[in-house]
């Protein structure tokens, strides 16, 4: 089984929907975040988390929140989705600052 | 915000050449990462590099960190068709717990 699991892995929605990206993991690790992948733009960082308790936005939070429900859980949510919120979605964990290990991704269309 | 620039943005090459890409900063980082994306598929973290000047190598592939800690370097030698993927600079400076990554190199390697 994967250790990090991402659900959905394809979605598409409308405008003005509201969206939730689920993260979950049996790593163990207290680190959890979220990232958005666009053509030719890399990874950018939404938000993460360091423990249950913590939150923290990234580089381009708005238009999202996030959850932390128990260490092994991490969701994303789009309040109202816009088209330019149509982009892969990864999650990750790490234990140390550096290594972060990656769900399979979220594929979602924002019509 | 930290910035990183990867080059190249793409590569085409023949089956068994060598391949090198980089990643430049106006900032000072203090790990590098090497990351690799398969179609479909979150990164997977190929070498990690600590300190300045070090060289690391992991099978075919050599990582290098940059001396004036600004750089590292990624070389792929005798590549084979299974190299093809995307592959992801990263590195983590002041911000602590927060990676930062480059745009990505596509490699496409044809037999």
């Amino acid at each position: 089984d994967a250790d990090v699991t991402q659900t959905p892995r394809n979605r598409i929605t409308k405008t003005g929907k509201r969206i939730m990206l689920e993260c979950s993991q049996t790593k163990g690790h207290d680190r959890m975040y979220w990232y958005r992948q666009d053509p030719g733009l890399g990874l950018r960082l939404i938000y993460y988390s360091f423990d249950v308790k913590d939150i923290n936005k990234g580089e381009i939070s708005d238009g999202y929140s996030v959850s932390r429900q128990a260490q092994a859980k991490f969701s994303l949510s789009l309040e109202s989705a816009i088209p330019n919120q149509t982009a892969l979605y990864f999650c990750a964990t790490s234990d140390r600052v550096d290594t972060q290990y990656f769900g399979p991704g979220t594929r979602l269309t924002v019509l | 915000g930290q910035q990183l620039n990867q080059s190249p943005q793409s590569m085409f090459i023949q089956e068994g050449e060598d391949v090198s890409m980089n990643c430049t900063s106006s900032s000072i980082f203090n790990t590098w990462l090497w990351y690799k994306q398969d179609p479909g598929e979150g990164p997977v973290l190929l070498i990690a590099l600590y300190k300045a000047g070090e060289l690391t190598s992991n099978g075919r592939l050599t990582a290098q960190f940059g001396i004036t800690r600004k750089d590292s370097f990624l070389n792929i030698s005798a590549s084979i068709p299974s190299d093809v993927g995307i592959y992801f600079c990263a590195g983590l400076g002041t911000s602590y717990g927060k990676l930062t990554f480059g745009q990505g190199t596509i490699l496409t390697v044809h037999p």
